[in-house]
């Protein structure tokens, strides 16, 4: 089955520096690269996704790339703020799973002022 | 449009109790996750529901667990009887009909404590 690493797992910046997190993947038939932020008290929440016939995506301050052959992804943040401090997830999702995705260990984010 | 509903929020009960988690989706999604969170570890999944059906539920630990969705709407999950290691946070989450790779909105997560 899927198997997710995900680095590093706690992750202290300054604010407005960039902050990356990295994820591994073991099946090459996983095609879905979702990243969800889970805020204290509330359940993760999608921030952006990635499919594998795409390399790279971008959001406001937010971006994914995803390198096939590698079989990693990565999610990078820019100008951090204070409220980007949350724990982030990257999850991947076979193709024969439907649906089933398997997530990271998660990274604690702590931006200070 | 309501999110992702579960209740109770948190719950505390004794080895060997019983407990029942509630997760009532979006509004017209038919699939259903189940997914619980270990002592910081990964979100592992657990099951999936389409409509009333299971479609896979590789990921439920052991028979002391049993999940149900009757018509196909609200879920419920029953730890009976608990074990100390089913301690965790559980999380359901629920998409639209359609493709595999559809959004999944998660619930706020009940945690739970066996002691």
């Amino acid at each position: 089955g899927e198997n997710v690493e995900q680095h590093p797992s706690t992750l202290s910046v300054q604010e407005g520096d960039s902050a990356v997190i990295k994820c591994t993947y073991s099946d090459s038939a996983s095609n879905y690269f979702p990243w969800y932020k889970q805020e204290l008290g509330k359940g993760p929440q999608l921030i952006i996704d990635i499919r594998s016939n795409v390399g790279e995506k971008k959001d406001q301050r937010i971006a994914v790339t995803l390198n096939k052959t590698a079989k990693h992804f990565s999610l990078h943040i820019t100008e951090t703020q204070p409220e980007d401090s949350a724990v982030y997830f990257c999850a991947a999702s076979p193709t024969d799973s439907w649906g089933k995705l398997q997530f990271g260990a998660g990274t604690q984010v702590v931006v200070t002022p | 449009e309501a999110g992702v509903t579960q209740f109770p929020s948190h719950s505390v009960i004794e080895k060997g109790q019983t407990v029942t988690l509630r997760c009532d989706p979006i509004s017209g999604h038919d699939n259903l996750y189940w997914y619980r969170r270990v002592m910081g570890k990964e979100i592992k999944f657990l099951l999936h529901f389409v409509k009333e059906s299971k479609q896979d539920e590789s990921g439920m630990p052991n028979n002391r667990f049993l999940a149900e969705r009757t018509g196909g709407t609200y879920s419920t999950l029953k730890v009976q009887p608990a074990e100390l290691e089913d301690s965790g946070v559980y999380f359901c989450a629920s998409s639209r009909a359609g493709e595999s790779t559809d959004t999944q909105y998660f619930g706020p997560g009940t945690r739970l404590t066996v002691l």
